[in-house]
């Protein structure tokens, strides 16, 4: 069965500092994997995927994330944090376009 | 892409009462999907929603709770049944376009039930 886990619930960061949200999957095949973006009282933001087609994936808002299969892992990076990325964050993996199974979500505070 | 629209965007209910909740798309998609997401958690699946047919559910999800139409592609209501107050939740309305793996998702509703 896939799952998928985030390995931290909250990260707090200092504006202009490196963002790292950590995800890890597991699977049998080679799934797709998402990240998506929840600002406080809106829906759900697509930030980027990956689907085999390159292992570093270029986002919106300056995010990437790079699919590491060895590692089982899919990590999000932000080079500067700025105060409006202050969102919780879902790390999605899926075999079948109908079927996705989120993690748990990281909460990303942003200070000054 | 694909821009999703739902209707209520917040409600406030009283027990026992149902509440139907509407999802527009504003271009033909192929499949819709209803999501719940209670409070300080992530988001589940409750059903995909087929055009013409009956909604296909996800364990632990019934139709007499929880039942959908999507009359056409790029329409779908869910129905929340009979409600108590563990229904308080955000539902979430998603779409997938043409030829893509990636699911779209509507700015949600969010239920409180007294």
């Amino acid at each position: 069965a896939q799952s998928v886990t985030q390995l931290d619930s909250h990260v707090s960061v200092s504006e202009g500092t490196p963002v790292l949200l950590r995800c890890n999957y597991s699977s049998s095949y080679s799934p797709s994997l998402f990240w998506y973006v929840q600002h406080p009282n809106k829906g759900l933001q697509l930030l980027l995927k990956y689907t085999s087609a390159a292992t570093l994936v270029k986002g919106i808002n300056g995010f990437e994330a790079e699919f590491k299969k060895s590692e089982t892992s899919f990590h999000l990076t932000k080079p500067s944090a700025h105060m409006s990325d202050a969102a919780e964050y879902f790390c999605v993996v899926s075999f079948t376009a109908s079927k996705l199974t989120f993690g748990t979500g990281t909460r990303l505070q942003v200070t000054l | 892409s694909a821009v999703i629209s739902q209707k209520p965007s917040r409600d406030i209910c009283q027990r026992g009462t149902s509440l139907t909740i509407q999802c527009q798309v504003d271009s033909q998609v192929t499949m819709m999907f209803w999501y719940r997401q209670q409070p300080g958690q992530s988001l589940t699946l409750i059903a995909t929603a087929n055009q013409g047919s009956e909604a296909t559910y996800e364990s632990g999800f019934v139709i007499d709770k929880f039942p959908i139409s999507r009359p056409n592609l790029t329409f779908s209501t869910l129905t929340v049944s009979n409600m108590s107050p563990e229904d308080s939740s955000i539902y979430l309305c998603s779409a997938m376009t043409p030829f893509t793996d990636t699911q779209y998702f509507g700015p949600g509703t969010r239920l409180t039930v007294l």
